[in-house]
């Protein structure tokens, strides 16, 4: 039974960088992937990238390619999503979920998900 | 990009009523879409994937249906702690997407 936890809530000027963890227990990390979804305050979900944990490969949001890095530590069971130049836009909370795909496209459910971060950008 | 759209966005039930959930893909998806529970404050929570497959744990009043483009989940019986916002999704093409989310609230 995977559980994930997620780095605590960050405040950042807009053009900053902000970096937010993941850390799994409870499976062997790399027989799946981690999937990255954000929610805006008061909105739905959106799908911003996917990670194995077995070899590293990635999909992304072609809306954010530019700004976003999605990378796994195999050593600590962590994986992270960094977005640079950030916006008021960007505000919102991110979630981690493992998905079951290791192997891109991953065309699977995601199972379960961390708690959130609180990403806020504001002058 | 495959554009998933609920019906309703909004509805609200007495305790004992059923509800279905309607959920449709711009495009053939066949029967990667799954469904997910969110209550407020709180993460989503996987409850049906494949259009069908109940998750372990999950109420056995919670099921779905469909395939291809037009899909449902269906509550029998609403409970109190059913009130939350429901989300379906797709995998089969990327971006994957949601639906807009449809928020089911306990007179």
């Amino acid at each position: 039974q995977v559980h994930l936890v997620q780095s605590a809530g960050e405040v950042k000027k807009p053009g900053a960088s902000v970096r937010v963890s993941c850390k799994a227990s409870g499976d062997t990390f790399s027989t799946y992937g981690i999937t990255w979804v954000r929610q805006a305050p008061g909105q739905g979900l959106k799908w911003l990238g996917w990670i194995s944990n077995y070899n590293g490969l990635t999909n992304y949001a072609q809306n954010l390619q530019d700004r976003l890095t999605l990378t796994t530590d195999t050593t600590t069971n962590t994986a992270y999503m960094e977005l640079k130049n950030l916006t008021s836009d960007d505000t919102a909370v991110y979630y981690c979920a493992r998905d079951p795909s290791f192997r891109p496209p991953s065309k699977n459910w995601f199972d379960p998900w961390g708690q959130g971060t609180l990403v806020t950008v504001s002058s | 990009e495959i554009v998933l759209t609920q019906s309703p966005d909004f509805q609200s039930v007495t305790p004992r009523e059923k509800i279905i959930i309607t959920c449709r893909a711009s495009h053939f998806i066949a029967n990667n879409l799954h469904w997910y529970q969110q209550r407020p404050g709180q993460s989503p929570k996987l409850l049906i994937r494949f259009s069908s497959q109940s998750m372990s744990g999950v109420p056995s009043r919670f099921s779905g249906s469909g395939s291809g483009t037009d899909f449902n989940l269906t509550i029998n019986s609403l409970e109190a702690e059913d009130a939350a916002t429901y989300y379906c999704h797709q995998s089969s093409g990327l971006p994957q997407t949601f639906g807009q989310g449809t928020k089911v609230e306990i007179k």
